[in-house]
């Protein structure tokens, strides 16, 4: 089945840190990948749509100069938590589909950010 | 928008059946998606839902009603290891192609 790798599986840096995120798709072609964060209790929350080759689509109130995304092929994305303060701190999951509408998104394993 | 609505918690005993309900409200529905999450871990599908109706994949039961915007996970033969968050998730086709929208999860506790 499809795979979506994500790295690093945890963070731990100091404030003031910029922290870069990648998520891979394995064995399939992934034109579209998503970002989510998770805080402690409770559920998934989209940030933003990676589009490989054009610029995110970001979801309200998430800041586009502090999350930074590139997907410059169709197998990686990447997402930059620049200048993290401690409130950055949480659970950054990426995914990713085939395609076509029957298709569920597949989840990397996610990383754990912990800002001092 | 979108609204999606699950209870918190639920207990359930090993063995038994349970069932988890999920309501949403959205302006574009475009499939809803069951998925499990343990803790500290991400989430793994379970079952997906775009017509009216039951889809049964063993011992794991997702129902649709698109008109009362509501669907619910039935687990059967409860084991110990179905402990974990189960997240309902919406489509909607008006904001992308692919875009969920997760509800805040029903963390189920199995006991013996």
């Amino acid at each position: 089945g499809a795979v979506v790798s994500q790295h690093p599986s945890r963070v731990i840096c100091k404030s003031g840190t910029s922290v870069k995120i990648e998520c891979r798709s394995l064995d399939f072609q992934a034109t579209t990948m998503f970002w989510y964060r998770q805080f402690p209790k409770q559920s998934l929350m989209l940030m933003a749509t990676s589009n490989e080759g054009s610029k995110a689509t970001y979801e309200q109130g998430v800041e586009k100069d502090k999350f930074l995304i590139n997907h410059a092929s169709l197998t990686l994305s990447t997402l930059t938590v620049t200048s993290a303060h401690p409130e950055d701190s949480s659970f950054y999951i990426c995914s990713a589909s085939v395609g076509g509408d029957q298709r569920p998104q597949h989840f990397g394993d996610g990383t754990r950010l912990s800002i001092l | 928008g979108q609204n999606i609505d699950q209870p918190t918690e639920m207990t359930a005993t090993e063995g038994a059946i349970v069932q988890i309900n999920c309501t949403y409200q959205t302006s574009g529905f475009n499939g809803l998606f069951w998925y499990q999450q343990h803790a500290g871990e991400a989430p793994t599908f379970l079952s997906y839902n775009v017509l009216d109706g039951l889809e049964e994949k063993g011992r794991f039961s997702s129902f649709l009603s698109r008109s009362k915007g509501y669907s619910y996970l039935l687990l059967k033969e409860l084991q110990m290891k179905d402990s974990a968050s189960y997240l309902c998730a919406v489509r909607d086709g008006l904001t992308g192609a692919n875009n969920l929208f997760f509800g805040t999860g029903t963390r189920l506790t199995v006991i013996p």
